[in-house]
Parts: structure tokens; sequence; C-alpha cells
């Protein structure tokens, strides 16, 4: 099973400020990942696919980026509804599966 | 608007079998270029794939649950279901039914419109 390790657990950034999530891969998966926005009692929103296509509807300060084994999600400027928690998720070829990292919260610094 | 409705019991004894259904509106389910999603989230913890499904019923499952798990399709009605066998108390979680992009000839990708979610809680 593919393993997907994000860092850090939790990010404590000021509004406007650069924010930068990392998440690695235990082999490679290409550019097959994904990230989503989860606030609380919600249900995730797809931000980033294909590493680094934006979703439909995405603001452009969300961007994603890396191959291989290590990825990034830098939201540029901070706004105050960007303070959720991200998930990293790939997408392997074969077999099919799908694994979700285990979060990265974004706080109010 | 495409939208993902996911009903079940909310309460499921130990051992017994989950049963979730998700309905789908505003879009077909039969379409070529998606595949269609169960997910769950225990509470505090990240999100785990449960399995995914093709309108013409070719499907997939996560390998740690494999053993227990049955996913089907019903394009009749637009809804596709998910089966969980053997329920323990680990099993409790709010669970997801989601689409899934696909391109033809490319394995089943992102999850882009998901359900609210339900929870369901194993409990005796």
């Amino acid at each position: 099973e593919i393993v997907m390790t994000q860092s850090p657990a939790t990010l404590s950034v000021s509004p406007g400020e650069r924010a930068t999530l990392s998440c690695r891969a235990s082999q490679s998966v290409s550019s097959n990942v994904a990230w989503y926005q989860q606030k609380l009692g919600q249900a995730p929103r797809l931000l980033i696919y294909g590493a680094s296509s934006r979703a439909t509807g995405i603001p452009a300060r969300f961007s994603g980026s890396g191959s291989g084994t290590e990825f990034t999600l830098t939201i540029s400027s901070l706004q105050s509804e960007d303070f959720a928690v991200y998930y990293c998720h790939q997408y392997n070829n074969w077999p099919p599966t799908s694994t979700f990292g285990q979060g990265t919260k974004v706080e109010i610094k | 608007q495409l939208q993902l409705q996911e009903s079940g019991p909310g309460l499921v004894k130990p051992s017994e079998t989950l049963s979730l259904t998700c309905s789908v509106s505003g879009a077909s389910i039969s379409s070529s270029t998606y595949f269609w999603g169960g997910i769950r989230q225990p509470p505090g913890k990240g999100p785990e794939w449960i399995g995914s499904i093709y309108y013409s019923g070719r499907a997939y499952y996560n390998p740690s649950l494999k053993s227990r798990v049955t996913v089907s399709v019903d394009t009749s009605k637009n809804q596709f279901s998910l089966n969980l066998s053997s329920v323990t108390a680990a099993d409790t979680a709010v669970y997801y039914c989601a689409r899934q992009t696909h391109d033809y000839g490319d394995p089943p990708a992102a999850f882009d419109i998901w359900g609210q979610g339900t929870m369901l809680t194993v409990s005796s």
C-alpha cells in the first residue's frame, strides 16, 4: 500500500502570509496526486488534481507542484476562509487504489 | 447541478452488515467519464478510500477492506450501494459518496464532487 505522509501536522500562519504544505509518497505515484480542503462538519473539497491543475472555481492563490514522491500545496496569501485541514490523495495507476494523507491543519497565528 | 446523497441506518450492531446507498441527482450515473466511490472518515482522522465502481459494474476495492466490501450499481435508479460486512467499532465513521473523474484508458482519479456524508456508528 502506498502511504502518503503530510507535514507539518499543524501550520500556524498569519492572514496574508504564504503557506507551504508538503506531502510525500512512499513510492512514486507520477503526478497522480490531488489536494482537498476540509472545514469542520463539511465534506472535503477538491482543490488540485494531477499534482498541479486547479479544480473548477478554485482561486489562483492555490497552487500545486511536484511529481514522483514529493508534492507541495502552496497558498500564496492566506485568506480567513482558508483556515482548514488539507489532505493529499494519491490515485495510483495499477492496480487502481487511493490513499489519503493524515492531513495538515492550517490555523491562525 | 450534480448532487450525491448518502442514506444509511445510522447505527449498526457489531458483526452485522453496514449498508450505504448513494443517490445521484442532476446527472446520469451511466456517464463514461466517471467512477463512483465510497470514502469514510473516522472522527478526527483522515479520509480512507473504500472502493469505486463504474456504471458497467467494474469495481475496485481498498485491499485492506476487500474481503468485507461489496460495491454495486443500479443504473435504473441512478444510484450505487456499498455493503461492509462483519463490522466492528473500528468501522464507526462518517461515510461519503463521491464522483471520481476518469479519462478513457486511465484509472479513476480525483474525487471532484462529494455528498454531505452520513455518520454510521457501530455499537450494541
